[in-house]
């Protein structure tokens, strides 16, 4: 089966730790990208990937870092600079940066206790 | 103000009736719009993709876009149980430019 894998699926951090989500897409896609939703807000931007070895900062990058080193895979950090890191964090890819139809990942739920 | 507005709803409809969902938005320069559908404690999933102004139509879903009012809609006739989830709406201005969503709008669609 083709898709996106997110784990973990919950996950608990206290205060000042960092913490690294995972995400993985066996679809051969180029683009890969970060949101975070909130209750009742659109999904927002954290970062994103066009191609291995490359990411750009999204509309709220702020406390968070990322990595590609491969092009199956798109961690995502927080760090403790984040100063409300309690959200539902998707991730998400596409054929291409140049193509709109985005697939998302199941969610990981993070919350900061 | 929200660049993507939506309405959070909930929508309460009985089984067999048809589900209108909106959103409205501000920039002119959105060409490209989507409807996501995402069940509690899901990712969201792609249901509709369609291209400046008109009517696209995929089974039970209609999306219409019109442009002049900036205003999108979409219509899930014959609506069932399982359609009760949260409706999230997005546009860009281009390929390759990021996408904007609106908060989502969720329905209860009642047996």
């Amino acid at each position: 089966d083709g898709g996106i894998t997110q784990s973990p699926k919950y996950l608990f951090r206290k205060e000042g730790q960092n913490v690294t989500l995972s995400c993985e897409q066996n679809l051969n896609h180029d683009a890969m990208y970060w949101y975070r939703q909130d209750p009742g807000q659109g999904l927002r931007l954290i970062y994103y990937s066009q191609i291995v070895n490359d990411f750009q900062k999204g509309d709220i990058a702020e406390g968070y870092s990322v990595s590609r080193e491969k092009k199956e895979s798109f961690p995502l950090t927080v760090t403790s600079a984040q100063k409300n890191p309690t959200a539902f964090y998707l991730c998400a890819s596409s054929i291409g940066f140049s193509y709109n139809e985005q697939f998302f990942g199941p969610g990981t739920r993070l919350t900061v206790l | 103000q929200k660049e993507v507005e939506q309405d959070p709803g909930p929508l309460s409809v009985p089984e067999g009736a048809i589900v209108s969902l909106n959103c409205t938005y501000s920039n002119s320069a959105f060409q490209y719009f989507m409807w996501y559908r995402q069940y509690s404690r899901k990712g969201p999933e792609l249901l509709m993709y369609t291209y400046s102004s008109g009517n696209k139509e995929d089974g039970r879903f209609t999306a219409q876009v019109d442009k002049s009012s900036k205003y999108i809609s979409l219509f899930i006739r014959d609506s069932q149980p399982s359609d009760s989830a949260t409706y999230l709406c997005a546009m860009s201005r281009a390929a390759g430019n990021k996408l904007t969503f609106g908060g989502g709008t969720r329905v209860l669609v009642k047996p």
